[in-house]
């Protein structure tokens, strides 16, 4: 069965602190994407990759970077981490063609205090 | 503007009652709807998936129909059981992957 992994579902961190969030795919997929989920806002995309060592800026890039160094892992980094990046942060695989093989992690609930 | 909107915001239902939720869009280009459904904390799994030629897609109790002429789209959930109890996304792809989502309709099945 296709899976995409996050590493934490929930995860507590200072303000001003460097975060790391990991996201592993086992479907030798070739796109990655990282999305963060509000109330009332929708899942909005931060950044996404599309080849090893490849990233673009999606929507909300501001005040996160990214880093995909193996085809099969994806992270998500916070540089100095704020009380507006509280958030669910999901990560999603697909196919290079898309369509039916796009999967969801199950998320990872930020709290930054 | 790319769009997705979808309504109601909430429903409450009987559990083994029949809804309908709907989804409206302003997506150009179009290349596919998708639905998902998202149980509370978890990642959103993917429903049904119709292309510009599909009217219709059914994946067990849920059915989801397409009219790309009026770029609507509903998701009709047949005897619903407590396990329905989720928030549904209605996605629309503008190909390449880029990917317009609704905020959702939260759905409570009470027993």
């Amino acid at each position: 069965d296709v899976k995409v992994t996050q590493s934490s579902r929930y995860l507590v961190k200072r303000t001003g602190e460097k975060v790391f969030l990991e996201c592993v795919q086992d479907m030798d997929h070739e796109n990655m994407f990282w999305y963060r989920q509000d109330p009332g806002l929708g899942l909005r995309l931060i950044y996404f990759s599309y080849d090893v060592k490849m990233k673009e800026k999606g929507d909300i890039p501001e005040g996160y970077s990214v880093s995909r160094e193996k085809k099969e892992r994806f992270s998500l980094i916070l540089e100095s981490a704020s009380t507006n990046q509280t958030s669910m942060y999901l990560c999603a695989s697909s196919s290079r063609g898309g369509g039916y093989g796009y999967t969801f992690g199950s998320g990872t609930r930020l709290t930054v205090v | 503007k790319n769009q997705v909107e979808q309504s109601p915001q909430s429903l409450i239902i009987l559990e083994g009652k029949n809804c309908t939720l709907q989804c409206n869009y302003t997506v150009s280009p179009f290349s596919n709807l998708r639905w998902y459904k998202q149980d509370t904390g978890r990642g959103p799994v993917s429903l049904t998936i119709m292309t510009f030629s599909e009217n219709t897609k059914s994946n067990g109790r849920y059915t989801a129909t397409l009219d790309a002429d009026t770029k609507q789209s509903s998701l009709h959930i047949t005897a619903s059981q407590l396990s329905d109890s989720a928030s549904y996304i209605c996605v629309v792809d503008s190909g390449f992957q880029k990917l317009v989502f609704g905020t959702g309709t939260r759905l409570l099945v009470s027993p």
